[in-house]
């Protein structure tokens, strides 16, 4: 089993580029999330979904895009980066009961 | 809303020191609660887990008790070792949805 698999592993952008972020998981969770970790902020979460179709904003959606389109894939869009979103991102997957699964994660710099 | 609050760190500890690392949330309901851990460079692992009062997880020799009188998750280790260095994160799921809301984290370094 792979888990959650993220790529990039890291990404430097351009004020303004668009970039997805990419998330796979092969264990038939139907809970994904994107979270993002920042310097004395722990992680917050950016956006949700509880399967496949159906997805949802957390704390700090602004500026990122998701779909669902199947239930092992859960993408995130920077539709216009800024230095802002600068940081670590991570996805996870649940099936509910055990807890998240988290992915090794995609640092991302904004210049 | 939901919150978890832990101590801050960082925490400097010898090696087979006693580690005490306290979280207390604020939720509705009966939460689940968790502790991951993150090693250098790596993304978070689900260390240990409760979910409803008095449960106790355990893993790896660390144990936390689920106390819902004191709303707190306290995470404890007898003796930690240099390869318990790492960031350890507190967290609560409300279980309806299954958002995690997150500590800022705490980070132990354990000299030998």
């Amino acid at each position: 089993n792979a888990g959650v698999t993220q790529t990039p592993k890291f990404q430097v952008l351009k004020t303004g580029q668009s970039m997805t972020l990419q998330c796979a998981q092969d264990m038939n969770h139907e809970y994904m999330s994107w979270y993002r970790q920042d310097p004395g902020m722990g992680l917050r979460l950016i956006h949700y979904s509880v399967g496949a179709g159906i997805t949802d904003q957390g704390e700090v959606p602004n500026g990122y895009n998701v779909s669902r389109s199947t239930t092992e894939d859960f993408p995130l869009r920077l539709l216009s980066a800024a230095p802002s979103q600068t940081s670590v991102y991570f996805c996870a997957s649940t099936s509910g009961v055990g807890g998240y699964t988290f992915g090794s994660g995609t640092r991302l710099t904004v210049v | 809303g939901d919150s978890v609050t832990q101590m801050e760190g960082p925490v400097t500890l010898s090696e087979e020191a006693f580690l005490t690392i306290n979280c207390t949330y604020t939720a509705t309901g009966y939460p689940s609660l968790f502790w991951y851990v993150q090693y250098p460079g790596e993304g978070l692992q689900l260390l240990l887990k409760a979910t409803k009062a008095d449960d106790k997880g355990s893993n790896k020799g660390f144990e936390a008790t689920y106390r819902k009188e004191t709303t707190s998750f306290h995470l404890e280790k007898g003796s930690v070792q240099v390869s318990d260095s790492a960031v350890y994160f507190c967290a609560l799921s409300p279980g309806s949805n299954y958002k995690l809301t997150f500590g800022k984290g705490t980070l132990l370094t354990v000299n030998p």
